[in-house]
């Protein structure tokens, strides 16, 4: 089956701007997860979301936003970019609580 | 919160010996346990998990322990090949976060040849 897919795999912005990302999760997964992947804070959980609820929210600024569709694809959208918001964000999908997250490729994106 | 330890943070061994790699957690909570391997450019993958009810798993080269009591975990990844080479990170969850994972801050290891 098709695994996690995110899209665009890479974005450069400018500050100030906002930016959406995309995540397709596993076929039959409800919940999905995202994280910010960065060298120096490694990874860290932004939100997760179940059948179109948020139900788990990180220690993010209120400029990081996310919802998930009806089909389980699940967007995330940053405000007010930030140079500090560079990083790679990834997206996973779990089919039920504890057990395996599977990761999409990640979508890298720059803030210039 | 929730708050996952990892060491160390690079490894380095010769080919065919072991490696291991720990972590500790804060939240008593938690109770599971997964191992992801990144292998440069890629997505995390995970190699193993174990779940608060097991003490150790095995799968082949590479190994889990897990102590509640004291809350540490480790991985165990014996005859290290070259392919072995990757940043790992430790996971905990808590049924109470449903999936949400906490990181440790991971741990490079490279295998020398």
């Amino acid at each position: 089956k098709a695994g996690v897919t995110q899209t665009p795999r890479y974005l450069i912005k400018t500050r100030g701007q906002q930016v959406t990302l995309s995540c397709s999760p596993i076929s039959g997964h409800r919940s999905v997860s995202w994280y910010q992947q960065t060298p120096g804070q490694g990874l860290q959980f932004l939100f997760e979301y179940f059948s179109e609820t948020q139900r788990n929210k990180g220690n993010f600024p209120g400029r990081f936003s996310g919802r998930q569709f009806s089909n389980s694809r699940s967007e995330m959208n940053v405000s007010t970019l930030e140079l500090g918001d560079s990083a790679l964000y990834l997206c996973a999908s779990s089919f039920r609580d504890s057990t395996e997250a599977f990761f999409g490729q990640g979508t890298r994106l720059t803030v210039v | 919160g929730e708050n996952v330890e990892q060491h160390p943070s690079t490894l380095s061994v010769q080919e065919g010996d072991s490696a291991v790699i720990k972590c500790t957690y804060s939240d008593s909570a938690s109770n599971y346990f997964p191992w992801y391997k990144q292998e440069l450019g890629k997505r995390p993958q995970l190699i193993i998990d174990i779940r608060s009810n097991v003490g150790e798993k095995k799968d082949q080269r590479i190994a889990v322990t897990l102590n509640k009591t004291a809350k540490h975990f480790s991985l165990h990844i014996t005859e290290t090949q070259p392919e072995d080479s990757a940043v790992y990170f430790c996971a905990a969850a808590s049924m109470e976060y449903g999936n949400k994972l906490v990181f440790g801050a991971g741990t490079i290891l490279r295998v020398k040849s």
